[in-house]
């Protein structure tokens, strides 16, 4: 089974823009969950999909948003971008999902820089 | 508040056993997770706590206490190539939230090892 991919690997964008990052999950698995991941804060959790419903979210601003589509791929939009925005953003998927007990899959993330 | 506390570095020698310890303040309790993560790559499961006692898995154990709010990861005859970050993570369920659910996560324990 082919793991997670994330597109692209390394962004580099400037403050006021948006960016647009893409996750497939591992075939067959319905849930996908977005973490911003930075030396400081460490992992934080954004939102998870399931079903191309959001299901769980975290307190990140409404800047930060996803979706998911009718083949559980998903995407995560970031808008008006800031310098603190600057992390690795790691998407991951399971089976079930953060509902229940399964393992998440991690994608290798995207290295996105705010200059 | 919601907190996960781990020790940010440890060292050990080749062959020995290290504890990695987990702390964690949570509104909502349910399940606590273990993952590895090499430097430069995304982290990957190691295992996952529900209920209170000791979880092995070859070389890696994990123990869970509810009531003491902690957990930790004991890997024994260490290699070189544990080397890497230790990721407690704790799924909460807040009260009152329905079915919302998320991942909080420790900001790792760096485990170097030395030959």
């Amino acid at each position: 089974k082919a793991g997670v991919t994330q597109t692209p690997r390394y962004l580099i964008k400037t403050r006021g823009q948006q960016v647009t990052l893409s996750c497939s999950p591992i075939s067959g698995h319905r849930s996908v969950s977005w973490y911003q991941q930075t030396p400081g804060q460490g992992l934080q959790f954004l939102f998870e999909y399931f079903s191309e419903t959001q299901r769980n979210k975290g307190n990140f601003p409404g800047r930060f948003s996803g979706r998911q589509f009718s083949n559980s791929r998903s995407e995560m939009n970031v808008s008006t971008l800031e310098l603190g925005d600057s992390a690795l953003y790691l998407c991951a998927s399971s089976a079930v999902g953060l509902a229940g007990y399964n393992e998440q899959f991690f994608g290798p993330g995207t290295r996105l820089t705010v200059l | 508040g919601q907190n996960i506390d781990q020790p940010t570095e440890m060292t050990a020698t080749e062959g020995a056993i290290v504890q990695i310890n987990c702390t964690y303040q949570t509104s909502g309790f349910n399940g606590l997770f273990w993952y590895q993560q090499h430097a430069g790559e995304a982290p990957t499961f190691l295992s996952y706590n529900v209920l209170d006692g000791l979880e092995e898995k070859g070389r890696f154990s994990s123990f869970l206490s509810r009531s003491k709010g902690y957990s930790y990861l004991l890997l024994k005859e260490l290699q070189m190539k544990d080397s890497a970050s230790y990721l407690c993570a704790v799924r909460d369920r807040p009260p009152n939230a329905g079915n919302n659910r998320k991942l909080i996560w420790g900001l790792g324990t760096s485990l170097a090892v030395n030959p």
